[in-house]
């Protein structure tokens, strides 16, 4: 089982339409937990950061973290077509470690 | 700033052959890693480094060597080229080893082994 599981897709999605994409983990000592954005032949970059349970907002991105549940989402409101690329959750555990756990993560595409 | 550059971008290899991937960064991060990424697999640490002269094993580290002598560089070495390392390979860094400061990853090289 992988650590961090995320469905493949791809999602399809009209623009302005809400956009929810999730995943799970399975080791409860991860305490931090990151979404990643990769566009096409592109490394991937940072998109949002929390720590612990709870939720962050970010302009049109919201990240929530369910620690009891062990579920990680990424909320985009209003998509727009540069939204379209894949996003990588990924998690690690506390500070002074160094591994970065990520998930496989989620093509995403938004039809104007 | 140019980031975390790597060269080549592409690259096809025959089984056997032995070759470098090259990274560079110019932020003065302390610490940083090779990633491979496959289809179903996402990224997979390969191995990374703490500091000038310190480097460790990640998840994926057979067939394949890496060296820090410098700050600024971290190439990987394949030692043996095999099919099984056809991949697209991410070079990332980040500033300090011990804070949550994010990866900054290249844009990749994608290495073709026949």
């Amino acid at each position: 089982q992988k650590e961090v599981e995320q469905d493949p897709g791809p999602l399809s999605v009209p623009e302005g339409a809400i956009v929810s994409l999730n995943c799970t983990y399975s080791n409860s000592a991860f305490q931090y937990f990151m979404w990643y954005r990769q566009y096409s032949r592109k490394g991937p970059e940072l998109l949002m950061y929390t720590y612990s349970s709870g939720n962050k907002e970010d302009g049109r991105f919201t990240a929530q973290v369910d620690k009891s549940s062990k579920y990680i989402s990424l909320f985009i409101r209003d998509s727009q077509p540069s939204d379209s690329a894949t996003y990588l959750c990924a998690s690690r555990f506390g500070r002074g470690y160094q591994k970065v756990t990520f998930g496989t993560g989620t093509k995403l595409q938004v039809i104007p | 700033n140019a980031g975390v550059t790597q060269t080549p971008k592409f690259q096809v290899l025959k089984t056997g052959q032995s070759m470098t991937l090259q990274c560079a960064q110019d932020m003065n991060h302390e610490y940083m890693s090779w990633y491979r990424q496959d289809p179903g697999m996402g990224l997979r640490l390969i191995h990374y480094s703490v500091g000038a002269g310190i480097t460790d094993q990640g998840e994926v580290p057979n067939g394949y060597n890496v060296s820090r002598s410098t700050t600024e560089d971290f190439p990987l070495r394949l030692l043996s080229a095999a099919p099984s390392q056809t991949s697209v390979y991410f070079c990332a860094s980040r500033r300090q080893v011990f804070n949550n400061s994010p990866l900054h990853f290249g844009n990749g090289t994608r290495l073709t082994v026949t």
